[in-house]
């Protein structure tokens, strides 16, 4: 069984200030873990993903997570958001032997300029 | 590459009525999706097909059918909607290996 944790339903950010949105995890096996991103009455995005190999995980827009085995954390970062960042994000874990993703209700950020 | 297109974009039915939703991937991907999004709750999946000539339930299958006409193709079949049917539902495929999966851009469906 697989599922995933996302503490905050919502993060508000000024815009040029760090972005950070948390996430925790639970799957059997070895995690292959994703962010997808979702923008108003827009379709799902992926923006990165971890299999194996760096913790640290660069992905699109200037995105990038932190895999880390010891707490199942994976949370997703931007050094300086914007306000175009605003929208919806999910963390989505799958165990290596599962056959699909799990998706929760996911973070809503709103970028103020 | 026009990845995984869906139509119709949005759809209004009565109560009752039936309709098909289609689904087209043309990354030669073996795995397929339909999902459901709800406000609050995410992407629920209703059915996938692992490969061409399975079909298998997710967690929310009743009300629905698919069809896997090829390896290309997946549609969602609604025999008789219903009112908690309105969602926004979203197709996917996935690649082999990661199982990173690529969503279609969704249809929109109100039952009235």
């Amino acid at each position: 069984a697989q599922s995933v944790a996302q503490p905050e339903d919502q993060v508000n950010v000024a815009e040029g200030n760090p972005l950070t949105v948390k996430c925790t995890y639970s799957v059997s096996g070895n995690p292959y873990l994703f962010w997808y991103v979702q923008y108003p009455n827009r379709g799902l995005q992926f923006l990165l993903k971890y299999i194996t190999g760096d913790n640290l995980v660069k992905g699109s827009y200037g995105f990038e997570a932190e895999f880390n085995k010891s707490q199942t954390s994976f949370h997703l970062k931007k050094p300086s958001a914007l306000v175009s960042d605003s929208a919806l994000y999910f963390c989505v874990p799958k165990g290596s032997n599962d056959y699909k993703l799990s998706f929760g209700a996911g973070t809503t950020v709103t970028v103020r300029a | 590459n026009a990845g995984v297109t869906q139509t119709p974009k949005f759809q209004v039915l009565k109560t009752g009525q039936s309709m098909t939703l289609q689904c087209a991937q043309d990354m030669n991907h073996n795995s397929m999706y339909w999902y459901r999004q709800d406000p609050g709750m995410g992407l629920r999946l209703i059915y996938y097909s692992a490969s061409e000539g399975t079909t298998d339930k997710g967690e929310v299958p009743n009300g629905y059918n698919v069809s896997r006409l090829n390896k290309r193709e997946f549609s969602l079949r609604l025999e008789s909607a219903a009112p908690s049917q309105t969602s926004v539902y979203f197709c996917a495929s996935s690649e082999p290996g990661s199982g990173r999966e690529y969503f279609g851009p969704g249809t929109r469906l109100t039952v009235t």
